[in-house]
């Protein structure tokens, strides 16, 4: 079974600062990785993903993360972060298994911007 | 627009009374699911379907029933919603079964008393 862990629960960043959200996964095989935001009162929209190919991925709103199978790690970058990403990250795991997916999230890590 | 919506947004409702939480995309999507959020906790998978009058249970499906009669409509039903269950659910739906991008509706409070 899959699993992900993101260690940092809650983190606070000053405007124009680099960020950088930690995501570690388990699973025996290439995994599908996934990094999602969700703004206050709204639902989860992706940011970017992995399937395969390059391990560095960019996506939406100027966030890449880059896979790294030796150390099981998904981390989001971002260089310079502005207040409107102040919101909640997950990282997620997907995998094919008996004809579905089967996405494990993992518990979010809540991204405060200060000025 | 492409979307994901859930109805309703928001509901207090008592121990015991049945409830549905009705979610529909207009996006010809086959894959469809429920989570449930819970802090601390991440979301944890409670239904999928896989297309129509195809489901199956995921990781907390206890207390839950779902259907899927149409491509488009899958609601979540509680049948004697206890305290345990308030939360905050998401519908969430994509093309195939295969690991891909899901779109996710806005959410839906649920406050049992």
């Amino acid at each position: 079974a899959q699993s992900v862990t993101q260690p940092d629960i809650h983190i606070t960043v000053s405007e124009g600062a680099s960020l950088e959200l930690r995501c570690n996964y388990s699973y025996g095989a290439t995994p599908y990785l996934f990094w999602y935001v969700q703004s206050p009162g709204q639902g989860l929209q992706l940011l970017l993903k992995y399937f395969s190919g390059d391990t560095l991925v960019q996506g939406i709103k100027g966030f890449e993360a880059e896979f790294k199978r030796s150390q099981s790690s998904f981390n989001l970058r971002k260089p310079s972060v502005h207040w409107s990403d102040a919101a909640e990250y997950f990282c997620a795991v997907g995998a094919y298994s008996g004809g579905y997916q089967k996405v494990t999230f993992g518990i979010g890590t809540k991204l405060q911007v200060i000025p | 627009e492409a979307q994901v919506t859930q109805n309703p947004r928001y509901l207090i409702t008592v121990t015991g009374k049945k409830l549905t939480v009705t979610c529909s995309q207009n996006m010809n999507h086959e894959y469809m699911s429920w989570y449930r959020q819970d802090p601390g906790l991440g979301l944890r998978q409670i239904y999928y379907s896989m297309n129509v009058e195809v489901t199956d249970k995921g990781d907390v499906p206890e207390g839950y029933k779902v259907s899927r009669k149409e491509k488009r409509n899958f609601p979540l039903i509680l049948e004697s919603p206890s305290p345990n269950q308030t939360s905050l659910y998401f519908c969430a739906s994509s093309f195939s079964g295969q690991p891909e991008t899901q779109y996710f509706g806005p959410g839906t409070r649920l406050l049992v008393l």
